[in-house]
């Protein structure tokens, strides 16, 4: 069955360095989103985007905040200058359509801010 | 402000024992609203969406039921296997989904 996948897993880096976690959606996918949760807390949306562009974003992507569709597989979030409040796990997830369609995540990569 | 409330915060079941958890929701136009499950350190899986007042889907031992103000996760003789935390999740406007906090059920044999 087909899957999101997300690279790295756990990322540990130090505070004010920026990180690239990375994903693959799923092949036929064409929307592409980006949710956070805070141990212990909900899952929160972060941006969505499609057709090469962010389609809509939450007030926690700000300006340190960016994503990028770097190829034909590959979407990447970017932290510009991390923050000890970044850590949480990110996720990554993909649909087929702008509808209310299934909307599939991947495991996750857990970002450590010391 | 869309919001979603999911009760209980935790449920403990002994195998077989069946039971409900419940999902509510005040927003202003619900397009769409999605059951998840989560285990521990892992991403949300898609269990279903629901769309519409009336609407019911199942799954193996989980059924999926709406309302105007909710919704609920039935599960029929539980496993441990079904130990887990569910989200829901509705999507109002635009792409996003709005997360509720989850229920964390633990099911013993």
């Amino acid at each position: 069955e087909p899957e999101v996948t997300q690279t790295p897993s756990h990322q540990v880096t130090q505070m004010g360095q920026e990180v690239i976690l990375r994903c693959v959606p799923i092949s036929n996918h064409l929307y592409f989103y980006w949710y956070r949760q805070i141990l212990g807390q909900k899952v929160e949306f972060l941006v969505s985007f499609y057709n090469n562009e962010i389609s809509e974003k939450s007030e926690i992507f700000d300006d340190q905040f960016s994503v990028e569709r770097p190829d034909g597989s590959n979407f990447t979030l970017k932290i510009r200058s991390t923050k000890l409040e970044d850590s949480a796990m990110y996720f990554c997830a993909s649909r087929r359509d702008s509808g209310t369609g299934e909307l599939f995540f991947g495991e996750g990569s857990r970002l450590t801010v010391l | 402000e869309d919001q979603v409330t999911q009760s209980p915060e935790a449920l403990r079941l002994q195998e077989g024992e069946s039971s409900s958890l419940n999902c509510s929701y005040t927003v202003s136009g619900l397009r769409g609203l999605f059951w998840y499950r989560q285990d521990p350190g892992k991403g949300p899986e898609f269990l279903f969406t629901l769309y519409s007042a009336g609407e019911e889907k199942e799954k193996e031992r989980l059924k999926a039921t709406l309302t105007k103000k909710e919704s609920f996760l039935h599960i029929t003789a539980p496993k441990p296997e079904d130990s887990a935390t569910y989200l829901c999740a509705v999507q109002v406007y635009g792409n996003k989904l709005v997360f509720g906090a989850g229920t964390i059920l633990r099911v013993k044999s």
